[in-house]
């Protein structure tokens, strides 16, 4: 069974870095490009950023670009996202969620973990 | 980057079929086939229902189709059930190399 426990989140200020952390388990990691979608309780999803499954291409919003990182440890079958320089509006449960069934790493995420809350707040 | 347009509400009784329409653009949806579509009840997380556009992964009911015409996809749930009272998100693959969602419609089963 694929599991998906994103870690990390809480309370940060603005301007200030959280790294969220998602362990995988139940599928080869390396195949399989991994996302974070976000989602303001409440409101719709929102991409975030995508690693393809080597690791060589790395995708982001342009809400997020130049600020949040994504990387990927294979050998932890983990996936992080480190958020810098924080604003109130980054508030939002992030979801991690890795590529699910189609022809492309666009083509569908599935499944999806449980959510990490991230509070963004002087 | 802008989202997807979606109605924000649909409704239907049981029984009834009813369609959820995904308004883009030449640059995301009418561009690729690579729409997906993604159930969430109250309180649970997002669970995929179509993807590429018009195909059910294995597991998810019958009932669940989806479509494309130009820069609008389109889901339909046919026999509506209570269960299916959820919020229901698209998103698509974008020529700039990201993914947008809609900003969702939620589905009242009267």
């Amino acid at each position: 069974e694929v599991q998906l426990v994103e870690s990390g989140g809480g309370l940060a200020q603005p301007g200030g870095s959280l790294r969220l952390s998602c362990a995988a388990s139940g599928f080869i990691f390396n195949n399989y490009a991994m996302s974070w979608v976000r989602q303001v309780p409440g409101k719709g999803l929102e991409w975030v950023s995508t690693m393809t499954g080597g690791g060589v291409h790395t995708y982001y919003a342009d809400s997020v670009k130049g600020r949040f990182t994504i990387s990927r440890d294979s050998s932890r079958n983990m996936v992080s996202l480190q958020m810098n320089s924080l604003r109130v509006e980054d508030t939002a449960v992030y979801y991690c969620t890795k590529r699910g069934v189609g022809t492309v790493t666009w083509s569908s995420f599935d499944p999806w973990g449980q959510g990490t809350l991230v509070t963004v707040s002087s | 980057q802008s989202a997807l347009t979606q109605p924000a509400s649909v409704s239907g009784s049981p029984g009834q079929s009813i369609t959820i329409s995904c308004n883009g653009s030449n640059s995301d949806v009418g561009g690729y086939n690579y729409v997906s579509w993604y159930q969430q009840p109250p309180g649970k997380t997002p669970k995929l229902i179509i993807y590429d556009v018009s195909y059910r992964p294995s597991g998810v009911s019958n009932r669940f189709s989806g479509s494309k015409s130009g820069n609008t996809a389109s889901l339909t749930i046919s026999g509506l059930q209570a269960e299916d009272e959820a919020d229901y998100y698209c998103s698509s693959y974008t020529n700039s190399s990201t993914l947008v969602f809609g900003g969702g419609t939620k589905l009242t089963v009267l």
